[in-house]
């Protein structure tokens, strides 16, 4: 079985320029979490699908985050446009049904790098 | 204050040293994975538990859900065990199934 898989894996851009990161969670996996680490500080979580739907997002920084989950498989997450205090590493996680007590299974992440 | 707080932040030992790494949290949880990430890798979920004792290797993890607290043991510890260890609970209140992360635990396990 593949694991979560998350492209690419470093990305420099420069601040006002626009990014997008891809997440392919396990097959099947009907929970996808995006969360992100920025530099010295702890893993936050940013949002929640449910398959094709939100969940919760309660945790994106700003409207210029946006992500899709469309058909309910991979999802992306867009920042337009990028700022400095964007940078940081970018994980995904699946799980395979909603439920409490379901292990999450995460990417390698994205490091993203805003010049 | 944290939600989760972990100790020590930084720990090095010597090989075959027993470790230990405490994670104590404030929110209701429904369970808690303990993290490892290697330098420059990805995340991999060593346990998930919301109760007692589960054990895989050289590895145990506990938790007291009364008292919110676990901890990671790490028997016979060797080079190969060195990473950062996260606690990460999963609150009970927001999303269901998200996570919150402690900061980690730098472990360095010298031969």
């Amino acid at each position: 079985e593949a694991g979560v898989t998350q492209f690419p894996s470093h990305s420099v851009i420069e601040k006002g320029q626009t990014v997008t990161l891809r997440c392919d969670p396990i097959s099947g996996h009907d929970n996808l979490y995006w969360y992100r680490r920025v530099m010295g500080k702890e893993i936050k979580f940013l949002l929640h699908f449910v398959k094709e739907s939100k969940q919760d997002e309660s945790g994106m920084p700003n409207n210029r985050f946006l992500a899709e989950r469309t058909g309910g498989t991979y999802s992306t997450l867009k920042v337009q446009p990028a700022e400095l205090e964007d940078s940081g590493v970018y994980f995904c996680a699946s799980s395979p049904r909603t439920g409490l007590n379901q292990p999450q299974h995460f990417g390698d992440g994205t490091r993203l790098s805003i010049l | 204050k944290n939600e989760v707080e972990q100790s020590p932040q930084n720990l090095t030992a010597q090989e075959g040293e027993f470790i230990t790494i405490n994670c104590s949290y404030s929110v209701g949880i429904s369970a808690l994975h303990w993290l490892q990430q290697h330098p420059g890798g990805g995340i991999v979920s060593l346990f998930m538990l919301s109760s007692g004792k589960k054990k895989h290797g050289r590895l145990i993890a506990t938790i007291n859900i009364q008292e919110k607290h676990s901890s990671l043991h790490i028997t016979a510890s060797h080079p190969r065990d060195s990473a950062v260890y996260i606690c990460a609970p999963r609150n009970y209140g927001g999303s269901q199934g998200n996570l919150i992360f402690g900061k980690g635990t730098k472990l360095s396990v010298k031969p």
